[in-house]
């Protein structure tokens, strides 16, 4: 049983950019979470996907936007990057929106120059 | 609003000894408190958690109590081993809806 995958594991981008990160959560969840990390913090909430809709979300700025598709995996969007977006992004993922229990994935580490 | 916060690390032990590590919470209602873990290079991990007052929860030999009238939810094990060299963030679910606040997070480093 596969558990919560994130690609890619890395990245690299300039400022400016838009970048695009992917997460399959484990299997028999159906909803997914975003956080960013930054180096030396916990994790802050971004928003939470469920039955393709954004749920709820943290206080991040529209840059940061999300799908989620019918086969419950999720992308995350970051369009206009600023340095201060360098941070480990970790999807989490459930079964329900008021689950109590989520399962996170090993992060992308994005690296913005 | 609602927020964690843990006892600044790094928390360096000699094998075998007691740990605590502090968490108090602010939240209205009632949380959902949790404990993770994260080992180098890998991502988090749910150690353990609490849903209400009272609760104890318990894993690997780590526990925790939720106690509402202190706002806590300190973490403890009664005998460290190397192998428990971590980063431990302590998180609330304010309004049971998944939505996890962190803590800053506590490094625990155990020395043989």
């Amino acid at each position: 049983d596969a558990g919560v995958t994130q690609s890619p594991t890395h990245l690299i981008k300039t400022r400016g950019q838009q970048v695009t990160l992917r997460c399959s959560p484990k299997s028999g969840h159906d909803t997914v979470s975003w956080y960013q990390q930054a180096l030396g913090q916990g994790p802050q909430f971004i928003f939470q996907y469920y039955e393709e809709e954004e749920r709820q979300r943290g206080n991040f700025p529209d840059r940061f936007s999300g799908h989620q598709f019918p086969n419950y995996s999720s992308e995350l969007n970051v369009n206009a990057l600023l340095l201060g977006d360098s941070a480990l992004y970790l999807c989490a993922s459930g079964f329900g929106p008021g689950q109590e229990t989520q399962y996170f994935g090993p992060g992308t580490r994005l690296l913005v120059l | 609003g609602d927020s964690v916060t843990q006892m600044e690390g790094p928390v360096t032990l000699s094998e075998e000894a007691f740990l605590t590590i502090n968490c108090t919470y602010t939240a209205t209602g009632y949380p959902s408190l949790f404990w993770y873990v994260q080992y180098p290079g890998e991502g988090l991990q749910l150690l353990l958690k609490a849903t209400k007052a009272d609760d104890k929860g318990s894993n690997k030999g780590f526990e925790a109590t939720y106690r509402k009238e202190t706002t806590s939810f300190h973490l403890e094990k009664g005998s460290v081993q190397v192998s428990d060299s971590a980063v431990y963030f302590c998180a609330l679910d304010p309004s049971n809806t998944g939505k996890l606040i962190f803590g800053q997070g506590t490094t625990l480093q155990v020395k043989p």
